[in-house]
Formats: C-alpha cells, sequence, structure tokens
C-alpha cells in the first residue's frame, strides 16, 4: 500500500542554524508534497508544498526539493527560529478524483535559544 | 467561524460505550476528512465526504466507525462499543475542491481527543 517515510524522528538544532528532515514516497503515481507544520494541542498546516513538475520551491527561510526518480523529497528551513519548534509531515497525495492525503510519521523539532 | 472547528476538544469514555465527534467546517468547503492521529504518529486517513455522500471510506478500521454528512456541512464520526485503541485525536479537515488534478489546501480543525478508559 501507499507509504511515506520521514526522518529523522526527532531534531535538535541551535538557532541560526539549519535544519533538514528527509521523506521517501513508495506510491509512483503521487504528483503532489505537502509539508505540514503542528504545534501543540492544534491541527496541522500546510507550510509548503510542491508538484511533481518542479524540481524545487522555496519561501523565504523554507525549501523543499523533490527527486521524483528517487521518491524522495525534502525540507530545509534556513535561520532556524524558537518559533520553528512544532512537529513536522511531509506528505504524498495524488491528485486525480480527489485528495487522499498519506502522511508521514513526523519529525519533532526543537530549535535551541 | 474562521477555520474548521471540533467538538468536543477532549472525550473520556468508558470502554464499550458510544461516542460521537463533530466537525464544523469552513463555510463553503465541499469536501471534508476524518483523520486518525496517534501518540507520536501522522494522522491516518479514515473517510472522506464530497457533499453528503462519503467517496472513500476505505480508512474506517471496522464496522464500529461510521460518519455522516447529512446536509452537506457539519460531519459526525460515530464511534460504536469503543475500545482503548480507539484512543486517538480524530482531526477534521476541509477544502473546496475544484477540478480533478488540482490540489485544493485541506485546512485542519484541533482535533478531540478521545481516551477510552
Amino acid at each position: 500500500g501507499e507509504n511515506v517515510e520521514q526522518h529523522p524522528s526527532t531534531l535538535s538544532v541551535q538557532e541560526g542554524d539549519s535544519a533538514v528532515i528527509k521523506c521517501t514516497y513508495s506510491d509512483s503515481a503521487s504528483n503532489y508534497f505537502p509539508w505540514y507544520k503542528q504545534e501543540l494541542g492544534k491541527g496541522p498546516q500546510l507550510i509548503i508544498d510542491i508538484r511533481s513538475n518542479v524540481g524545487e520551491k522555496k519561501d523565504q527561510r523554507i525549501a523543499v526539493t523533490l527527486n521524483k526518480t528517487a521518491k524522495h523529497f525534502s525540507l530545509h528551513i534556513t535561520e532556524t527560529q524558537p518559533e520553528d519548534s512544532a512537529v513536522y509531515f511531509c506528505a504524498a497525495s495524488r491528485t486525480t478524483s480527489y485528495d487522499k492525503v498519506i502522511f508521514g510519521p513526523g519529525t519533532s523539532l526543537s530549535v535551541i535559544p | 467561524g474562521a477555520g474548521v472547528s471540533q467538538t468536543p476538544s477532549n472525550k473520556v469514555t468508558e470502554k464499550g460505550k458510544y461516542v460521537e465527534l463533530r466537525c464544523d467546517p469552513i463555510s463553503g468547503h465541499t469536501a471534508l476528512y476524518w483523520y486518525r492521529q496517534s501518540l507520536g504518529q501522522g494522522p491516518e486517513f479514515l473517510i472522506y465526504f464530497q457533499g453528503t455522500g462519503a467517496a472513500d471510506d476505505s480508512g474506517l478500521p471496522n464496522d464500529r466507525f461510521f460518519a455522516v454528512r447529512p446536509e452537506g456541512s457539519v460531519s459526525t464520526l460515530k464511534i460504536q462499543r469503543t475500545e482503548r485503541g480507539d484512543s486517538a485525536v480524530y482531526l477534521c479537515a476541509s477544502s473546496f475542491s475544484l477540478a480533478a488534478n488540482s490540489y485544493n489546501e485541506q485546512f485542519f480543525g484541533p482535533g478531540t481527543r478521545l481516551t477510552v478508559l
């Protein structure tokens, strides 16, 4: 079945350093890859996404890369700040008839001031 | 309201009881999703509604779980004969579905934390 793997499960960085989270997916028909940030007691919130026809996308301090051949995609956060501390989920989806999203297990990011 | 709301925020019940969890989607959103999130895991898809109909209920774990959306807006997830293993956060999301082959952002509610004793 469809599966998304994610690592590391926990990540601790010093404020100002970069953080990288990597994911792999199994469904070769996946063509949409969103990333979500979840803070304690809240639902996941979309922070950035990438479609299969694009290899890289950047939004201020956040960038995502996609390698469809290897079925890998990554999230890069530069100049980390304490408010970046949260759980991050990668996900994969097929944009066919609807938007069923398969989530990875999550990465708990701690940014140490 | 500004976002997806879910009630109750917390629900504690005893094994064997029946529970209902409610989701109010963003006004105008035609698509509604239920997910279950166990501790330390990502959300796991349960069921998807397009309007009033359940378009995909393949994620429901067994026949104790059922969901409805009678008027195409509010949805209720119903769990019969609850078991301790049902304890989790139940998340609801909604989106404004456009044409096929276009992804529409899902907006999540804060979830209902269900604890089965």
